[in-house]
């Protein structure tokens, strides 16, 4: 069965410094997404991209961050300072069609640590 | 808008008895609402969905759920646990806009199977 890969699987990094967690979604798929789960919270949706561009993005996706598809292949999240607060789970996901929720696969995410 | 709200978070039952996974939901649109499943290290996966149609859902691995729109409840249940079923359960509402999914998470439900 098709996967998204994630990697890495777990990134520590200073206050302060930038991170880019990387996913590859699955080859035929246009739509991407990363959601993020804070330890004991819930999932939280961050943004969606098609066609190259952001098409939604929550109150979450502040200046900090941002996304990117630099190759075609890979699909990354990039956090230009991090805080304590960006501490968690990051998952990716992408789909083939816009509307069909079982053809929505996500990864099994990288969990971010910030000391 | 949406929400979630898994009323347990943590279940344990023995091997062979019945699971319950309770949820409840609030959504100002015709609801889709989901079951994924997490098991350690893996990406999350789509256990059943329900979009409108039949009120009883069957997922894989022998689960499924009951919308009660009068309780606005969606309910997860498996008559026999097995202890590959051990894994945290996340019930999740979506609504499909413009360009993108919003899936909208409960908290989620850690399953443990006793032998």
């Amino acid at each position: 069965e098709p996967e998204v890969t994630q990697t890495p699987s777990h990134q520590v990094t200073q206050m302060g410094q930038e991170v880019i967690l990387r996913c590859v979604p699955i080859s035929n798929h246009l739509y991407f997404y990363w959601y993020r789960q804070i330890l004991g919270q819930k999932v939280e949706f961050l943004v969606s991209f098609y066609n190259n561009e952001i098409s939604e993005k929550s109150e979450i996706f502040d200046d900090q961050f941002s996304v990117e598809r630099p190759d075609g292949s890979n699909f990354t999240l990039k956090i230009r300072s991090t805080k304590l607060e960006d501490s968690a789970m990051y998952f990716c996901a992408s789909s083939a069609q816009l509307g069909s929720f079982e053809k929505l696969f996500f990864g099994s995410g990288t969990q971010l640590s910030v000391l | 808008a949406q929400s979630v709200t898994q009323l347990d978070s943590h279940v344990s039952v023995s091997e062979g008895t019945p699971v319950l996974l309770r949820c409840n939901y609030s959504s100002s649109y015709s609801p889709s609402l989901f079951w994924y499943v997490q098991h350690p290290n893996k990406g999350l996966q789509l256990l059943l969905k329900y979009t409108s149609a039949a009120t009883l859902v069957k997922g894989i691995n022998g689960f499924e759920a009951e919308f009660k729109k009068s309780e606005t409840s969606f309910h997860l249940t498996k008559p026999s646990a097995h202890m590959s079923d051990a894994a945290e359960y996340f019930c999740v509402v979506g609504y499909s806009g413009a360009g993108s999914y919003q899936l909208t998470f409960g908290k989620g439900t850690k399953l443990s199977v006793i032998p």
